[in-house]
């Protein structure tokens, strides 16, 4: 079965640049959650799009942003990264329709070091 | 507001034994879901159970089940026959309105042969 894609799996940045995370949900989901995970933490909801639409905000700096584009796929788009940036990067999607079981399918996440 | 707590950082249960993760919560939603996630040293988070608030029956998926307590806000695992590749970090999650997951700190399982 086909499941939650993320690219990349690595990256490496420096402080002070950009980064740009791409995540592709399981066919006819349309929702996309991102997720931050630190070191030793639990994730942490940064935000979700339902049908290309933003449907939920959490704790996602202003230097962070999302969108979900026409055939579903999501990048997160990090500015001014920080070295606490560092973390692992969870995409997630549903279903939400009619025979929908809500329960969000992970994708393999992005890590991502700032130097 | 949305709390989930797991009260067992760190748990040990030896190969072929029983073994209960504990999870309790907070909502003041009617209708919502609940989740238990496995993230082994992958660090891929696999879904491992759910289970409807407005189902009274515990879900059960193989060796794996939950002990349901609505009245007490309690949403225990319980992982039978255990495995060395149940070894993972696993997650209680809340889900209620907005589609906004909540977890809980985690749990960390070690099976041991």
């Amino acid at each position: 079965a086909a499941g939650v894609i993320q690219s990349p799996r690595h990256l490496i940045k420096e402080k002070r640049e950009t980064a740009t995370l791409k995540c592709y949900p399981i066919p006819r989901h349309d929702t996309v959650y991102w997720y931050q995970q630190g070191p030793g933490q639990d994730p942490q909801f940064l935000i979700s799009f339902y049908e290309k639409m933003q449907s939920d905000k959490g704790s996602i700096p202003d230097r962070f942003s999302a969108q979900q584009f026409s055939d579903y796929h999501s990048e997160l788009n990090m500015s001014s990264l920080e070295l606490g940036d560092s973390a692992l990067y969870f995409c997630a999607s549903s279903s939400s329709g009619l025979g929908g079981s809500y329960e969000q399918y992970f994708g393999p996440g992005t890590r991502l070091t700032v130097t | 507001a949305q709390t989930v707590t797991q009260s067992q950082p760190e748990m040990s249960v030896q190969e072929a034994e029983t073994v209960t993760l504990s999870c309790t919560y907070d909502t003041s939603e009617s209708n919502y879901y609940l989740f238990w996630y496995k993230q082994p040293p992958s660090r891929q988070m696999i879904l491992v159970i759910r289970q409807e608030a407005y189902k009274q029956q515990n879900a059960t998926e193989n060796r794996f089940s939950v002990n349901f307590q609505k009245a007490a806000k309690s949403f225990s695992l319980k992982i039978s026959d255990s495995q060395l590749g149940d070894t993972a970090m696993y997650f209680c999650a809340l889900l209620s309105t907005g589609n906004q997951f909540y977890f809980g700190t985690g749990t960390s399982l070690t099976v041991i042969p």
